[in-house]
């Protein structure tokens, strides 16, 4: 089984902020995905990487895939309220691809 | 565009008593997987359906089942409860139609909280 791990696994901090996640493995993936989830809700995909050294930005988020593809971060400029959720990283395994081992999570809060 | 629709929202069972939940996948998707996340963790992966047959599971005993109906939608059953089942339970549907081979993830239900007490 391949594992992830998340860092910090609670995180809090002011609006305004920046803030580094980051996802390690000992394996490598063929591509990690990372994940937002709010209370009540399930994990809504943000985004998928898939090239070592793959750079990848939404809006204040920046998303990095590791050059042997074991690790990832995200990274987010001037945090808002609104950031605050659970902040999950995925890989795929098995032979499909698409069975999703995750990580534990980083729960961020951003207060204002 | 409906995404996943579980049901129901919230469940309150009895140790040892059985349970289904059910799931409707996002239009165009044709697989769904189930996973379970515990408080405080991430979601760990049950099964998937896909063509009406269990495709992939996970390390879950056989008290859990599923089923997947010509419509897509699936159903995931729990038999004999234990206290350790109380979790979140998610659908999540994708479609095999995959660019370059490559899975570029789920669309995820709000999920089914279940409790057992």
């Amino acid at each position: 089984t391949q594992l992830l791990e998340q860092s910090p696994q609670f995180l809090s901090i002011q609006e305004g902020e920046n803030l580094t996640v980051y996802c390690n493995s000992s394996s490598v993936f063929s591509s990690l995905q990372w994940y937002r989830q709010e209370p009540g809700e399930g994990p809504v995909l943000l985004v998928t990487v898939v090239t070592g050294g793959e750079v990848k930005k939404l809006k204040r988020l920046t998303f990095q895939f590791g050059d042997a593809r074991k690790d990832s971060s995200l990274h987010i400029t001037a945090a808002q309220p609104g950031d605050t959720g659970l902040y999950l990283c995925a890989g795929p395994e098995g032979t499909s691809g698409s069975r999703l081992t995750f990580g534990e999570g980083t729960q961020l809060t951003v207060n204002p | 565009d409906a995404g996943v629709t579980q049901s129901p929202t919230h469940l309150i069972k009895t140790r040892g008593q059985q349970v289904t939940l059910r799931c409707s996948p996002k239009s165009g998707h044709d697989t769904v997987s189930w996973y379970q996340q515990a408080l405080g963790q991430g979601p760990q992966f049950i099964f998937q359906y896909y063509e009406e047959e269990e495709r992939q599971r996970g390390n879950f005993p056989d008290r859990f089942s599923g089923h997947q109906f010509p419509n897509y939608s699936s159903e995931l059953n729990v038999n004999a409860l234990l206290l350790g089942d109380s979790a979140l339970y998610l659908c999540a549907s994708s479609s095999t139609v995959q660019l370059s081979g490559l899975f570029y993830g789920y669309t995820f239900g709000s999920g089914t909280r279940l409790t057992v007490v």
